[in-house]
């Protein structure tokens, strides 16, 4: 199996700031990365596909980059609705395996 | 609007048996792919199973051989039969549509809706 490697597991940031969280793939994934947002009690929301896709809906804030196997998810001015966990996953093969995720919280 | 609902989440003996069901709804479910994921108690995310718009269905190791994924297209709803159930079992459970447009198993895109989730609960 691929295994997804997030870093960093936590961040402290204040509003404002540009949030950059990081996903290394264990072997070339293409650009088939995707990026979800998760706040607690609730379902996972896709933010971005295909690596740098902003899906229907998603403020352009948020913008993804990479392919192979280094890639990245910005967020340009982090607002309060940012704070959450973030998790990519890898749709490159079956079983499409998560990154352990990343904690967004309020310096 | 797009709406995925899950029931059947409960609590269960180690050993037992559960069935969990996902009802869409606002979109032509037949034409789409679909996926449980499960997440354990302050755990990340963890794909369980997968079925096609056609007759493909894939598993998670760790669940293989114990759950059995299927869909009812004229009842718009997806389920899960979960045997033989396990204390590492124990998780949210969602269930998730997929874009369009992938090559399964080769590549394919991300979950674009998902349900609010069930919770299962395996003690002894």
């Amino acid at each position: 199996d691929i295994q997804m490697t997030q870093s960093p597991s936590s961040l402290s940031a204040s509003v404002g700031d540009r949030v950059t969280i990081t996903c290394r793939a264990s072997q070339t994934i293409s650009s088939f990365l995707n990026w979800y947002q998760q706040k607690p009690g609730k379902a996972p929301k896709l933010l971005i596909y295909a690596a740098s896709s902003l899906q229907s809906g998603v403020p352009s804030r948020f913008s993804g980059s990479g392919s192979g196997t280094d890639f990245t998810l910005t967020i340009s001015s982090l607002q309060p609705e940012d704070f959450a966990t973030y998790y990519c996953q890898q749709s490159y093969g079956t079983p499409g395996t998560f990154g352990g995720g990343t904690k967004v919280e309020i310096k | 609007e797009e709406q995925l609902v899950e029931s059947g989440g409960g609590l269960v003996h180690r050993g037992g048996s559960l069935r969990l069901s996902c009802a869409a709804s606002g979109f032509t479910f037949r034409t789409y792919s679909m996926n449980w994921v499960r997440q354990a108690p302050g755990k990340g995310l963890e794909w369980v199973s997968y079925s096609s718009s056609g007759s493909t269905i894939y598993y998670a190791d760790s669940v293989k051989g114990r759950f059995t994924i299927s869909r009812d297209d004229a009842k718009n709803s997806l389920y899960l039969q979960m045997n033989s159930l396990t204390d590492e079992d124990t998780a949210v459970y969602y269930c998730a549509r997929e874009m369009s447009g992938g090559n399964r198993p080769y590549y394919y895109y991300g979950m674009d809706v998902w349900g609010q989730g069930t919770t299962v609960t395996v003690s002894s």
